[in-house]
């Protein structure tokens, strides 16, 4: 059965410091999805994209983060400046097209801000 | 109002009860209703989607009541796989691919 992957499955970072976290969609999939979990609370919507350009964001997702999808394969996050706050589990999704598509998420990756 | 809204739990049962779990939503605007399951620390992953008639996959039944904004999940003869949270997702609106969760319902199923 066809999978979403991110890499890496934990980061950690210092605090100013730039990652790229990196997904993998299902390969037939045309719309993507990055959110955040942090630890003890409910998972968040940040952003989805779709033909190569942002479609819906949150307002979580501020000037410190963007999205790309550098290649046919890969889909990434990247924050520019990392805060405390950041710490947070990431999943990234995908979705065939419609509205009322599944989305189906991958195994996240942990971020740690230190 | 919070926009999706869970009962936090933990609900605690043997195995072989049937529990029921209730959410309620606050954009009559929502088209997509499904119910995730969260083991911890992992990725959600879907459980079900919700349809106005009401669907049924083996052990679990959900409903959806739209006027009302109120989602329900039953599961009948509990295993202690079931032992997770469930959490109760909507998207935005007719036009947002936005998936809103709540924050879960903790289930813990006892031999």
């Amino acid at each position: 059965e066809p999978e979403v992957t991110q890499t890496p499955s934990h980061q950690v970072t210092q605090m100013g410091q730039e990652v790229i976290l990196r997904c993998v969609p299902i390969s037939n999939h045309l719309y993507f999805y990055w959110y955040r979990q942090i630890l003890g609370q409910k998972v968040e919507f940040l952003v989805s994209f779709y033909n190569n350009e942002i479609s819906e964001k949150s307002e979580i997702f501020d000037d410190q983060f963007s999205v790309e999808r550098p290649d046919g394969s890969n889909f990434t996050l990247k924050i520019r400046s990392t805060k405390l706050e950041d710490s947070a589990m990431y999943f990234c999704a995908s979705s065939v097209f419609t509205v009322t598509d599944t989305q189906y998420f991958g195994p996240g990756t942990r971020l740690t801000v230190l | 109002r919070k926009e999706v809204e869970q009962d936090p739990g933990p609900f605690n049962v043997p195995e072989g009860a049937t529990v029921a779990f209730n959410c309620t939503y606050s954009n009559s605007a929502s088209q997509s209703f499904f119910w995730y399951r969260q083991d911890c620390r992992k990725e959600p992953k879907l459980l079900m989607s919700v349809y106005s008639s009401g669907n049924e996959d083996g052990r679990f039944t959900a409903q959806l009541n739209r006027a009302s904004q109120y989602i329900s999940l039953l599961i009948r003869d509990s295993k202690l796989s079931d032992s997770a949270t469930y959490l109760c997702v909507v998207n935005g609106d007719d036009s947002s691919y936005k998936l809103i969760f709540g924050s879960g319902t903790r289930l813990l199923v006892r031999p």
